[in-house]
């Protein structure tokens, strides 16, 4: 089940520059995309949504794109801070369905 | 806070024997699921449940895997024979309605270890 993808498995960016985590799916049934983040020892925790009608949702230093076209998303954190150091998911569920599809994860890295 | 707590954080077992894994969810969340992550791979969905049934489960839940809610706080997970492929991090999450939008809380997990 490769519904979410996620195809870096890490990424090194230094303190104030962007992080940019993408995410690939392929069941264009999906309407709901989440960001979790998780430390280790902890369990995910919700970062950023996005539903299929937008195709941006702002929070702070998080932003996630969606585009729909491509089965594209893509979270910025701008600027990343070493407190960002984690594993990122990416997550989606479609219609009605409550069980959300993760992707691998991405483990970022933040350089002081 | 509200958070999910989940108990123990680590379990060891004997292949074949039964483990439950328990989980108190945050008091006014009404979905409850579980998930798990096998080391090195992504987290993958095991069931979901509201008003006091499974309300969607995924192929790897199959007739080992049961779940209940016991009282108005424990939510639990019971495999019936353990295999050394249910060795994985094992988490609770809670969400209210719509918790598609606005993210399920999950707890820290239980790792557990089939020898």
């Amino acid at each position: 089940d490769q519904q979410v993808k996620q195809n870096s498995p890490s990424l090194s960016v230094q303190e104030g520059r962007i992080s940019i985590l993408n995410c690939d799916y392929t069941n264009s049934m999906f309407d709901y995309f989440l960001w979790y983040k998780k430390y280790p020892a902890e369990g995910p925790t919700f970062l950023i949504s996005i539903s299929s009608i937008k195709d941006k949702n702002e929070d702070g230093r998080f932003t996630v794109f969606l585009n729909k076209s491509a089965k594209h998303l893509s979270l910025h954190i701008v600027p990343s801070q070493p407190g960002d150091s984690a594993v990122y998911f990416c997550a989606a569920s479609e219609g009605n369905n409550n069980d959300m599809r993760f992707g691998a994860g991405t483990r970022l890295t933040v350089k002081p | 806070e509200p958070e999910v707590t989940q108990t123990p954080s680590h379990q060891v077992t004997q292949m074949g024997q039964e483990v439950i894994l328990r989980c108190v969810p945050i008091s006014n969340h009404l979905y409850f699921y579980w998930y798990r992550q096998i080391l090195g791979q992504k987290v993958e969905f095991l069931v979901s449940f509201y008003n006091n049934e499974i309300s969607e489960k995924s192929e790897i839940f199959d007739d080992q895997f049961s779940v209940e809610r016991p009282d108005g706080s424990n939510f639990t997970l019971k495999i019936r024979s353990t295999k050394l492929e249910d060795s994985a991090m094992y988490f609770c999450a809670s969400s209210e309605v719509g918790g598609r939008l606005y993210g399920y809380t999950f707890g820290s997990g239980t790792r557990l270890t089939v020898v």
